[in-house]
């Protein structure tokens, strides 16, 4: 089945810097790759994702890339916001049935 | 739209017990899922249904059972409880198709001691 590495899995950036969340995939299949943020507590929810056939992705402050090629996609957020702490969690699925396989997550910490 | 709902939010129990965690969605999707989450190890697929009366195991289905015999509702049922149970358990639903956004429930967090 479908492996996906994440990296790294704590990242602290001062408010203002950018900060760059990778995962790698193991299925060349997989034609979706979304991201999910998770506050403390709370509920993971859909940030930003990407199919196969695009090679990058903006949403304001926040991007996703995709190298099929090389299998790996990353998260790219600019000018970080104390609100941007969380655990970010890449997946990759392929097929009709939705089934994402998650990566380990990845806790970011915003400082001021 | 109330989303995606789980109940219980907290749960103890016993080695041996047995419990159904609940979930119901009113967005009127067709998938749903099952999720655990431990720390460190990311969001593991316990099973998961892509419509009424059909349902899948996922990648971690051992010591569980789920029925869905309606749109709305996906319960998940523990049998004779085990310490390694303990976990953080997120229930899901999407559209399905090209739309693969999940939508989660609160979570339930269950302890077995």
């Amino acid at each position: 089945g479908e492996n996906v590495e994440q990296h790294p899995s704590t990242l602290s950036v001062q408010e203002g810097d950018s900060a760059v969340i990778k995962c790698t995939y193991s299925d060349s299949a997989s034609n979706y790759f979304p991201w999910y943020k998770q506050e403390l507590g709370k509920r993971p929810q859909l940030i930003i994702d990407i199919r196969s056939n695009v090679g990058e992705k903006k949403d304001q402050r926040i991007a996703v890339t995709l190298n099929k090629t090389a299998k790996h996609f990353s998260l790219h957020i600019t000018e970080t916001q104390p609100e941007d702490s969380a655990v970010y969690f890449c997946a990759a699925s392929l097929g009709t049935a939705s089934k994402l396989t998650f990566g380990t997550g990845t806790r970011l910490q915003v400082t001021l | 739209n109330a989303g995606v709902t789980q109940t219980p939010k907290f749960r103890i129990l016993k080695i041996g017990q047995s419990m159904t965690l609940q979930c119901t969605q009113d967005m009127n999707h067709n998938y749903m899922y099952w999720y655990r989450q431990d720390p460190g190890m990311g969001l593991k697929l316990i099973y998961y249904s892509v419509g009424a009366g059909i349902t899948d195991k996922g990648e971690v289905p051992n010591g569980y059972n789920v029925s869905r015999s309606t749109t709305e509702d996906f319960p998940l049922r523990l049998e004779l409880a085990a310490p390694s149970q303990t976990s953080v358990y997120f229930c899901a639903s999407s559209r399905g198709g090209d739309t693969g956004e999940l939508f989660f429930g609160e979570g339930s967090r269950l302890t077995v001691l």
